[in-house]
């Protein structure tokens, strides 16, 4: 089954305790993306990466950290997460960069940063 | 920069009562637009693409019609099951990646 998976679904850690959310796909896309979702905010991406090795930044990438060290996985990596990253993520991937094809999503990870 | 707002933000139905969620948009040219479908708990579930104005389509109860400025999602005589959270998403300048913009959603209630 083609599926995006994200490890773990739920988290509650401490302000400044280095924590990582993984991500794989198994559709041997190109192209992955992470989100944020807050309520009235809706989702913003934090980072995205058009094949491995090759990352950026999107609209909200203050506090994390990516890597795609293989096609398959996206790792997103909170240094020292604060209170304010509290927030529903999700992990998105697509066949390739173009921006017109739909992306999949994980069912998401909900982190609690006391 | 590009804008979705997506109204209602949250909407009650009967079952068998007819209603269109709407997507307006402020881009730079029209580029296409997606829908979405989001259930507590869930990644958003992709429903529909839509790339010229005029152009519709359709999938079980629902049909996403699309013109220069906004889209609607038109949902006739729904069922409970179709309650959700529906989200609509433009893609970026150029069709090259980076980001989709997301409007902040309609939460959808079918009551019995």
């Amino acid at each position: 089954e083609a599926q995006v998976t994200q490890n773990p679904r739920y988290l509650i850690t401490v302000t400044g305790k280095k924590l990582t959310v993984t991500c794989s796909q198994n559709m041997n896309h190109e192209y992955m993306s992470w989100y944020r979702q807050d309520p009235g905010l809706g989702l913003r991406q934090i980072y995205y990466s058009m094949n491995v090795e090759v990352t950026d930044k999107g609209d909200v990438p203050e506090g994390y950290k990516v890597s795609r060290k293989e096609k398959r996985n996206f790792p997103l990596i909170l240094e020292s997460p604060s209170p304010n990253q509290t927030s529903l993520y999700f992990c998105a991937s697509r066949k390739t960069g173009l921006g017109n094809q739909p992306q999949h999503f994980g069912d998401g990870t909900r982190l609690s940063i006391l | 920069e590009d804008q979705v707002t997506q109204s209602p933000e949250a909407l009650r139905l009967q079952e068998g009562e007819s209603s269109s969620l709407n997507c307006s948009y402020t881009v730079s040219g029209l580029r296409g637009l997606f829908w979405y479908r989001q259930d507590p708990g869930k990644g958003p579930e992709f429903l529909f693409t839509l790339y010229s104005a005029g152009e519709e389509k359709e999938k079980e109860r629902l049909k996403a019609t699309l013109t220069k400025k906004e889209s609607f999602l038109h949902i006739t005589a729904p069922k409970p099951e179709d309650s959700a959270t529906y989200l609509c998403a433009v893609p970026p300048v150029g069709g090259t990646a980076s980001k989709l913009t997301f409007g902040t959603g309609t939460r959808l209630q079918v009551t019995l």
